[in-house]
């Protein structure tokens, strides 16, 4: 299973953007990256997720280092709302761990008024 | 839409007492999982599901089984509860690369 390395804690201002870093250099060529994150006192929710180009959707930008060892989720404009705890998972696409989604310990987001 | 169900939200056992915390999810989806959240902790896989028929181990299965019951279906057993179990569990079904997830329960091992 791919490993990935994630700071504990970052902090950001409302309406500035955040850039939230995730190493994962044992990834495998069929693993995709996904993106989820938990809300306090909720379960997780996806965010985002790619295999090789950056990805855009209403939440967030991936954009995936051309080795893909190293990915970052982009917000934009942080809202109060973004506070939370994000997680960065290889998920393997294809062989014996197919499907499965394990959860490190992810980056504590504060986002201040 | 229900999405993914569980149930019950919340359950108090005694050490020893059995359970099976039920999860069903409605989006025709292959695979599912099992996690538990221990108080300002991470989620931890303790079974998932790739697809109908099979289950394999997470990272902590001890003290737990689990049944894919059909597509829709897929089951965790505490055989004898303990306090260690004590935890917030999520279930969740995956659709090629986005992951839906119940509300989770709540159980309590006195």
């Amino acid at each position: 299973d791919a490993k990935t390395t994630q700071p504990n804690s970052m902090e950001s201002n409302e309406e500035e953007p955040v850039h939230l870093p995730c190493n994962h250099s044992t990834i495998s060529g069929t693993d995709y990256i996904h993106w989820y994150r938990q809300l306090p006192s909720q379960g997780p929710e996806y965010v985002i997720h790619g295999l090789t180009s950056n990805v855009n959707n209403r939440m967030a930008s991936l954009a995936i280092a051309e080795d893909r060892k190293s990915s970052t989720l982009i917000l934009h404009r942080a809202t109060l709302r973004d506070a939370a705890v994000y997680y960065c998972i290889p998920v393997n696409a294809g062989g014996t761990s197919y499907g499965k989604l394990t959860f490190g310990q992810g980056t504590i987001l504060t986002v201040h008024p | 839409n229900a999405g993914v169900t569980q149930t019950p939200k919340f359950q108090v056992l005694k050490t020893g007492q059995s359970m099976t915390l039920q999860c069903a999810q409605d989006m025709n989806h292959n695979s599912m999982y099992w996690y538990r959240q221990d108080p300002g902790m991470g989620l931890r896989l303790i079974y998932y599901s790739a697809s109908e028929g099979t289950t394999d181990k997470g990272e902590v299965p001890n003290g737990y089984n689990v049944s894919r019951l059909n597509k829709r279906e897929f089951s965790l057993r505490l055989e004898s509860a303990a306090p260690s179990q004590t935890s917030v569990y999520f279930c969740a079904s995956l659709r090629v690369a986005e992951a839906f997830f119940g509300q989770g329960t709540r159980l309590t091992v006195v």
